[in-house]
């Protein structure tokens, strides 16, 4: 099984600053058929489910802001908030669903205001 | 809009079966593979199972299989997971979600989550 690791644990960063959370794979999860990078960002906030912020590495779903952005290839991947905002306070979490089944998920990242 | 509600949840003692649901409604349920996920309290999120939008194939964690059964009923848009020889360490919320996209394989991505529905195995 692919084994995915973010860091840090959790994070306290001022309003309006940058956050960026880490999250590496244990193999590659870009795919050389179609160049497709298989991992997702979710977002959860206390008492919800998750939702689903970024797919393919870097494309950001319908309706999610635009502070929120991925990057990254192969085995190393980031999501980056441009501009740190209340709301973004929750548990973040990778997911490769490449190699599958099962598809694994990071351990999550706590984002917090400083 | 999407809607899955699941129901089901409750307190058994270990060794013991539950069976969860999860009602979908807002979208052509029969077209999209489907999953449950579970988190255990103030832990991350573990995948448990997965079905193919017609019930043909079926997929299970290495920690439920042989325990846990997944199946789905199209006409009620209705997806279940039977949880047999319950265990303390299957104590968690159970989520039910939707794949991203209608196809006739599964894309393990997705969309939209339930609410959740807490089992908790404890004597």
């Amino acid at each position: 099984d692919i084994v995915v690791t973010q860091s840090p644990d959790s994070l306290a960063v001022s309003l309006g600053e940058r956050a960026t959370i880490n999250c590496k794979s244990s193999q590659s999860v870009l795919y050389s058929s179609n160049n497709k990078n298989y991992l997702a960002w979710y977002q959860q906030k206390p008492g919800q489910p998750p939702k689903l912020l970024i797919s393919w590495a870097s494309t950001r779903e319908s309706g999610v802001p635009d502070r929120f952005s991925g990057s990254g290839s192969g085995t190393d991947f980031a999501l980056t908030i441009s501009s740190l905002q209340a709301e973004d306070v929750a548990v973040y979490y990778c997911q490769q669903y490449y190699s599958t089944p099962p598809i694994t998920f990071g351990q999550g990242t706590r984002l917090e205001i400083k | 809009q999407v809607q899955l509600v699941e129901s089901g949840g409750g307190v058994v003692q270990p060794g013991r079966s539950l069976r969860l649901s999860c009602a979908g409604s807002g979208f052509t349920f029969s077209s999209y593979g489907m999953h449950w996920v579970r988190q255990a309290p103030g832990k991350g999120l573990e995948w448990v199972a997965a079905i193919l939008y017609d019930g043909s194939s079926k997929y299970y964690a290495d920690s439920v299989k042989g325990r846990f059964t997944i199946s789905r009923d199209n006409s009620k848009n209705t997806l279940y997971l039977q949880m047999n020889s319950l265990r303390a360490e299957d104590t968690a919320v159970y989520y039910c979600a939707k794949e991203v996209e209608e196809s006739r394989f599964l894309e393990w991505l997705f969309d939209f989550w339930g609410q959740g529905t807490l089992v908790t195995v404890s004597s």
